[in-house]
C-alpha cells in the first residue's frame, strides 16, 4: 500500500512568485493534515481537513496560504506570492477517522526555498 | 497552551551504548504524547504514543517511553544504540478530541559513533 506522497520533494522559487504543493494520503484515510517546518524552529501545524471540509485552520499563518482538498482525496498548499520567511518543508500527514486514537502517517515532506 | 521542550539539541552516543532523550511538555490535562523520528531522506515515522493506562510505553525499533506527569516528562530510551538509529527524533503532545493537530519539540538529532 502506498503511504503519503508528496510534490514536489523540492522545490525553489523566487520571492513573489507563487508555488503549489501537493499531498496525495493514504486511499480512505479522511483526515489530511498540513504541518511546517521552518529551519532551526518547531514543526508546526497548519491545518486540517476531514474529507473536503477544513475542520482546523488555526495554523495558516496568512492569507498568502491557501489549502484545498476537492472531492476528499489529494490536497493542494498554495502559496501566493512566496516570502522569504516561507522557506522550509511542509510536511502532509494523513490519518483514519477516529481522531488520536489511529495513526498519522507522514509523508517525506517538501523542501520550499523563497531566494 | 501546550508546549514541548526537548532540551537537546544534538547528541552523539557510541554504538551499543543506551540513550536517552528527553522530552518536556506543558499541557492543563493528561496529554496524548509522541514519539516519532525522522530518518535521512524519510518522513516522519511513529516510534511510539501514550494515550493512557501503563505509563511504560513499548514501540517499534526497540524504543520505549516512560511518562512521569509529577515530571511532566515523556522521555525516549533504548538500551543499546544501533548506528541505523542516527536521525532526529521529535516529541509531540496533542490534546483530546483535537485530532493530529500535534505540537512539536524543536527535534534532537541523534549521532551514532562507532
Amino acid at each position: 500500500e502506498a503511504g503519503v506522497t508528496q510534490f514536489p520533494s523540492h522545490s525553489v522559487i523566487e520571492k513573489g512568485q507563487t508555488v503549489t504543493l501537493r499531498c496525495d494520503p493514504i486511499s480512505g484515510h479522511d483526515n489530511l493534515y498540513w504541518y511546517r517546518r521552518v529551519m532551526g524552529k518547531e514543526i508546526k501545524f497548519l491545518l486540517h481537513f476531514v474529507k473536503e471540509s477544513k475542520q482546523d485552520e488555526s495554523g495558516m499563518p496568512n492569507n498568502r496560504f491557501l489549502a484545498e482538498r476537492t472531492g476528499g482525496t489529494y490536497s493542494t498548499l498554495k502559496v501566493q506570492p512566496a516570502e522569504l520567511e516561507d522557506s522550509g518543508v511542509y510536511f502532509c500527514a494523513s490519518s483514519q477517522v477516529g481522531g488520536l486514537v489511529t495513526e498519522a502517517f507522514f509523508g517525506q515532506g517538501t523542501r520550499l526555498t523563497v531566494v | 497552551a501546550q508546549s514541548v521542550t526537548q532540551p537537546d539539541i544534538h547528541i552523539t552516543v557510541s554504538e551499543g551504548a543506551s540513550l536517552e532523550l528527553r522530552c518536556n511538555y506543558s499541557y492543563g490535562a493528561t496529554p496524548y504524547l509522541f514519539w516519532y523520528v525522522q530518518s535521512p531522506g524519510q518522513g516522519l515515522q511513529l516510534l511510539l504514543k501514550y494515550f493512557s493506562g501503563d505509563t511504560l510505553v513499548q514501540g517499534i525499533k526497540g524504543f520505549e517511553a516512560e511518562f512521569k506527569r509529577s515530571q511532566s516528562s515523556f522521555n525516549l530510551r533504548k538500551p543499546s544504540v544501533h548506528w541505523s538509529d542516527a536521525a532526529e527524533y521529535f516529541c509531540a503532545v496533542g490534546a483530546p478530541f483535537g485530532g493530529y493537530a500535534l505540537n512539536f519539540g524543536k527535534g534532537t538529532s541523534l549521532l551514532v559513533t562507532p
